[in-house]
């Protein structure tokens, strides 16, 4: 059964502080991973979409990493504000007719 | 461009009763998918669309039905609520199929969401 799981489920981090967040997965196929964030009472918002043969995208503050052996990816958020806190959800697309959403990080940054 | 809006924001149902969940797209994007998400939970796919005139169930279709006549519209019909169907109910849209790239206009854009409550 395809699955995407996150960790840590939440984290409370200060204002000015970098933070990872850790995906793993076990999709077959692969086609390409997303990493995507949801404010609040918000629709997800696309940060990163990464290939197989992609290793790292950067989205400005936001850092995403890609190791298809291990099947792993990472976010890493860097001088974090306070606008940072919402769910970062992993996806990985089979490039099939279903994604495969993980459940979330639940990030707050606190000042 | 107002991108990808749902109608209604809020809505409480009373079980076997039967509503219309809107969605319209104004960036002329070919694929449109409808999504749940319940709490704690990961999204899941309820019915997409390849274009005006075709839709394909997804994940988790039951108690679902949908339609496709423009590009733009994509509403989401449910027949005989349920509590089980209590959830956020997120539309979304895409230029291109998943999994024939990665351009930008792959990318899939989603609405905010109608928050539904079945009681």
């Amino acid at each position: 059964k395809n699955q995407v799981e996150q960790s840590p489920q939440s984290l409370i981090i200060l204002e000015g502080k970098n933070c990872t967040l850790q995906c793993n997965y076990t999709v077959s196929p692969f086609s390409n991973l997303r990493w995507y964030k949801q404010d609040t009472g918000r629709g997800p918002v696309s940060l990163t979409i990464m290939t197989f043969s992609e290793n790292t995208k950067s989205n400005g503050r936001y850092t995403a990493t890609l190791d298809a052996d291990t099947k792993q990816s990472s976010l890493h958020i860097t001088a974090s504000q306070l606008s940072d806190s919402a769910s970062y959800i992993c996806v990985v697309d089979s490039g099939y007719s279903t994604l495969t959403f993980g459940k979330g990080t639940m990030l707050l940054v606190s000042p | 461009n107002a991108g990808v809006t749902q109608t209604p924001k809020f809505r409480i149902l009373k079980i076997g009763q039967s509503m219309t969940l809107q969605c319209t797209q104004d960036m002329n994007h070919n694929y449109m998918y409808w999504y749940r998400q319940d709490p704690g939970m990961g999204l899941k796919l309820i019915y997409y669309s390849v274009g005006a005139g075709i839709t394909d169930k997804g994940e988790v279709p039951n108690g679902y039905n949908v339609s496709r006549s423009t590009t733009e519209d994509f509403p989401l019909r449910l027949e005989l609520a349920a509590p089980s169907q209590t959830s956020v109910y997120f539309c979304a849209s895409s230029y291109l199929a998943r999994g024939q790239g990665t351009e930008p206009s792959y990318e899939q854009y989603f609405g905010p969401g109608t928050r539904l409550t079945v009681t």
